[in-house]
């Protein structure tokens, strides 16, 4: 299958900077790439959804001038978390799908962020 | 409201089969996907049905009826490496995905 790589893994960063975290479709265009948070044992939330060259969707009560989403290229997705706080703190997700959407979402391995 | 349903957690044997139900409302439908996922990791992809019927991929099968808005996975064979989260997904109209909150499964020997 697709390849979607997300980097970092694992990040702690102290409250009240910002962390960026990257989603990259490694081997296929991807037009829309989706931002994901996951709770412990709970399902994955999503956020937003990006289409490339134009502003993220985002979902309600997902505040967007904290989590920033940019999807500059068919191949990148970025996701910062501004001025980050303890309760920030969860495993995030990203993932990519390409033209046919009926093709299923490839997943980033996810980025585990604590703030400290 | 779009909503999709499984059950929270279910238990299984190991070498056993079971069967893990999701039922969907949404507005549209343009498919199906169950994923598998272990704590502490991004969901893996297993099967997509967009049309009626039983489609086998060696010891998964998924089933899918449109008219009953009706899903399941089946599990041959269990393994202990099985025991993960379930997670139904519809594409709605919009080719939104919508998920479900995911079944965990319990592997007992």
């Amino acid at each position: 299958g697709a390849v979607v790589s997300q980097h970092p893994s694992r990040v702690i960063c102290k409250s009240g900077t910002s962390v960026k975290i990257e989603c990259r479709s490694l081997d296929f265009q991807a037009t829309t790439m989706f931002w994901y948070r996951q709770f412990p044992k709970k399902s994955l939330m999503l956020m937003a959804t990006s289409n490339e060259g134009s502003k993220a969707t985002y979902e309600q009560g997902v505040e967007k001038d904290k989590f920033l989403i940019n999807h500059a290229s068919l191949t990148l997705s970025t996701l910062t978390v501004t001025s980050a706080h303890p309760e920030d703190s969860s495993f995030y997700i990203c993932s990519a799908r390409g033209l046919d959407r009926d093709t299923e979402a490839f997943f980033g391995q996810g980025t585990r962020l604590t703030v400290v | 409201g779009q909503n999709i349903d499984q059950p929270t957690e279910m238990t299984a044997t190991e070498g056993a089969i079971v069967q893990i139900n999701c039922t969907y409302q949404t507005s549209g439908f343009n498919g199906l996907f169950w994923y598998q996922q272990h704590a502490g990791e991004a969901p893996t992809f297993l099967s997509y049905n967009v049309l009626d019927g039983l489609e086998e991929k060696g010891r998964f099968s998924s089933f899918l009826s449109r008219s009953k808005g009706y899903s399941y996975l089946l599990l041959k064979e269990l393994q202990m490496k099985d025991s993960a989260s379930y997670l139904c997904a519809v594409t709605d109209s919009n080719y939104q995905l919508i998920w479900g909150a995911g079944t965990k499964l319990i592997i007992k020997p």
